[in-house]
């Protein structure tokens, strides 16, 4: 199964920094890959889909990137809402369909 | 907008099967495609399965052999069994609508829990 490594696996940041999460595939995946932020005690909301689409209704700070092995997603002005849990998902190895680990975003 | 409320028991037997049911509610389960989709508490997410509305599945291989999934549309709801369960399958379990291979909408989740 392809794994995903997400960097960093925590990170605290204070409110208007811009951020960055990595997500490395251990094999190519091309552009099939999604990116999911999950609140405490929530259900996962999708933010970007084939790795730089913004899913409709999603506030334009996130952004996503990358293709291959090597993405990102930005958040380019952190708000109070954002502090969650990003999870990265790909889904090139279908049905073998995988999730990073997770990226917990603190509040410094 | 569609909606999806998980149902089922809270607690299952080591050995014993798990089935759950996701009630769709808000359009038609012939719409669209499904997914289970679980998270072990305090851990990250694990795809269960892929459901088309016409019936046919695709489940991911690590939990293939143990997984059946099914729809019944005349009660605009989908299922979920899980056999010869262990405590590593204690989870939250989700349904969700898929958009081509990625979960668009999610239930409220249940927590399954296996113990004797």
């Amino acid at each position: 199964a392809i794994q995903l490594t997400q960097s960093p696996s925590s990170l605290s940041a204070s409110v208007g920094d811009r951020v960055t999460i990595t997500c490395r595939a251990s094999q190519g995946i091309s552009s099939a890959l999604a990116w999911y932020q999950q609140k405490p005690g929530k259900v996962p909301k999708l933010l970007i889909y084939d790795a730089s689409s913004l899913e409709s209704g999603v506030p334009s700070r996130f952004s996503g990137s990358g293709s291959g092995t090597d993405f990102t997603l930005t958040i380019s002005s952190l708000q109070p809402e954002d502090f969650a849990t990003y999870y990265c998902q790909q889904f090139n190895s279908y049905p073998a369909i995988t999730f990073g680990q997770g990226t917990r975003l603190e509040i410094k | 907008q569609v909606q999806l409320q998980e149902s089922g028991p809270g607690l299952v037997k080591p050995s014993e099967t798990l089935s759950l049911i996701c009630t769709v509610s808000g359009g038609s389960i012939s719409s669209y495609h499904w997914s289970w989709i679980r998270q072990p508490p305090g851990k990250g997410l694990e795809w269960i399965g892929y459901i088309y509305y016409s019936g046919n599945t695709n489940y991911n291989p690590s939990l293939k052999s143990r997984v059946t999934t099914s729809v019944d549309t005349s009660k605009n709801q989908f299922s979920l069994k899980l056999s010869s369960v262990t405590a590593a399958d204690t989870a939250v379990y989700y349904c969700a609508r898929v958009r081509g291979r990625i979960a668009v909408a999610w239930g409220q989740g249940t927590l399954v829990t296996v113990s004797s």
